[in-house]
């Protein structure tokens, strides 16, 4: 199976922050790379599909990159209800995996 | 808009089988892939399998031959059976829509606990 590496495990920041989540893939994957918001109660939120791609709904403060097998989830300016736990998931073979995702709070 | 639904038993007791319902709306599953996603306590997530809009399925390895994902295209709803369940497998049960670009829609789940 591929292995995702997400890091940090959890962060703290300040509103207003640029704040940057990273994952790494174990194989290539290409832009086959998903992030996923994910707060308590409420099912997960898709946030970036193919890398770099904003999905639907989603602020334009979140943005998506990729360097060779690492990927990053960037807020360009962090809000409160950003608050939540983020995944990413590569979709380039099965089965599906996630990364272990990062613990964002507000400071 | 589509819409997914998760239903079943919350409490399941060790050694027995785990079956939950997943209600699709202003969507047919004839067409796409339909998956069952579970979180664990601690915040794991794993991706257990899919049924496609032809009835074939894709299961984890890691869940070897404990897994079923069925479907009735006549009431739109595909389910999940999972036998043998341990407390390992407690958890929030998701069904989601799966697209080219990954999981899109998703249920609101359903937290399974096994205990005796």
């Amino acid at each position: 199976d591929i292995q995702l590496t997400q890091s940090p495990s959890s962060m703290s920041a300040s509103l207003g922050d640029r704040v940057s989540l990273t994952c790494q893939s174990s194989q290539g994957i290409g832009n086959y790379l998903s992030w996923y918001q994910h707060k308590p109660g409420k099912p997960p939120k898709p946030m970036i599909y193919y890398a770099t791609n904003l999905a639907d709904g989603v602020p334009s403060r979140f943005s998506g990159s990729r360097s060779g097998s690492d990927y990053s989830l960037t807020i360009s300016s962090l809000e409160s209800e950003d608050t939540a736990i983020y995944y990413c998931l590569q979709y380039d073979e099965y089965p599906l995996t996630f990364g272990s995702g990062t613990k964002l709070e507000i400071k | 808009e589509v819409q997914l639904q998760e239903s079943g038993p919350g409490l399941v007791k060790p050694s027995q089988s785990l079956s939950l319902t997943c209600s699709v709306t202003g969507y047919s599953i004839t067409s796409n892939y339909w998956g069952w996603i579970r979180k664990f306590p601690g915040n794991k997530m794993e991706w257990m399998g899919y049924i496609s809009y032809s009835g074939s399925t894709s299961y984890n390895p890691s869940l070897k031959s404990r897994i079923s994902i069925t479907r009735d295209t006549s009431k739109n709803q595909f389910f999940l059976q999972l036998n043998s369940v341990t407390t390992e497998d407690t958890a929030t049960y998701y069904c989601a829509r799966e697209e080219d670009s990954g999981p899109d829609y998703w249920g609101q789940g359903v937290m399974v606990t096994v205990s005796s």
